[in-house]
């Protein structure tokens, strides 16, 4: 089985400060990691994900998620917070073995508000 | 290039009655899935096509079901509505297992 915990329902930062969105997860195999925000009324935008590589792995708006292995964690993080960023913000995980792919896994969501 | 699309935007249904939802897939995109969102559950996923052929299944009873036809496009349906499953309908589709999946803005089913 495979799971996704967002330990923080809501996160608040002041614009123009760093931000982190915390994710870990849970697997058997090699996790594929994704992040996607969720604007009111809309379905899920796909911000980056984590195949294999490089642990630090850059996607849109200027967002970025760095892999650790060791902590199974995907935290989202962005150097300098915009009001726009403020959405719903899902994890998600697919493990990937040797007979294929799992459907995704969310995490339960982390509302980001950025306050001017 | 077109997103991908899903009809009807919103729907109302008695309890009882049973539901179809439809699903256009991004142009290439063979693999697609379906999730159920609401306030308590979150996002759930419900099943995953590619070229026609169910690959996972959620944990969902029987009444909910899906196809995919030859040319990607996908149904949902599910049978003897209850009220419980109100909820956004979410549709994605995908180029393969390692690449991101796009979503629908979704369907919004409402029981009654």
């Amino acid at each position: 089985a495979q799971s996704v915990a967002q330990p923080e329902d809501q996160v608040n930062v002041a614009e123009g400060n760093p931000l982190t969105v915390k994710c870990t997860y849970s697997v058997s195999g090699n996790p594929y990691l994704f992040w996607y925000v969720q604007y009111p009324n809309r379905g899920l935008q796909f911000l980056l994900k984590y195949i294999t590589g490089d642990n630090l792995v850059k996607g849109s708006y200027g967002f970025e998620a760095e892999f650790n292995k060791s902590q199974t964690s995907f935290h989202l993080k962005k150097p300098s917070a915009l009001v726009s960023d403020s959405a719903l913000y899902f994890c998600a995980v697919r493990a990937w073995t040797g007979g294929g792919a799992d459907g995704l896994t969310f995490g339960k969501g982390t509302h980001l508000i950025i306050q001017p | 290039k077109a997103g991908v699309t899903q009809t009807p935007r919103y729907l109302i249904k008695t309890r009882g009655q049973q539901v179809t939802l439809s699903c256009s897939p991004i142009s290439g995109h063979r693999s697609v899935s379906w999730y159920q969102q609401t306030p308590g559950q979150g996002l759930q996923f419900l099943f995953e096509y590619f070229s026609e052929t169910q690959r996972n299944k959620g944990n969902f009873p029987g009444r909910f079901s899906g196809r995919q036809f030859s040319n990607s496009r996908s149904e949902m349906n599910v049978s003897t509505l209850e009220l419980g499953d109100s909820a956004l309908y979410l549709c994605a589709s995908s180029r393969g297992p390692t690449y991101g999946w796009a979503f629908g803005s979704g369907t919004r089913l409402t029981v009654v």
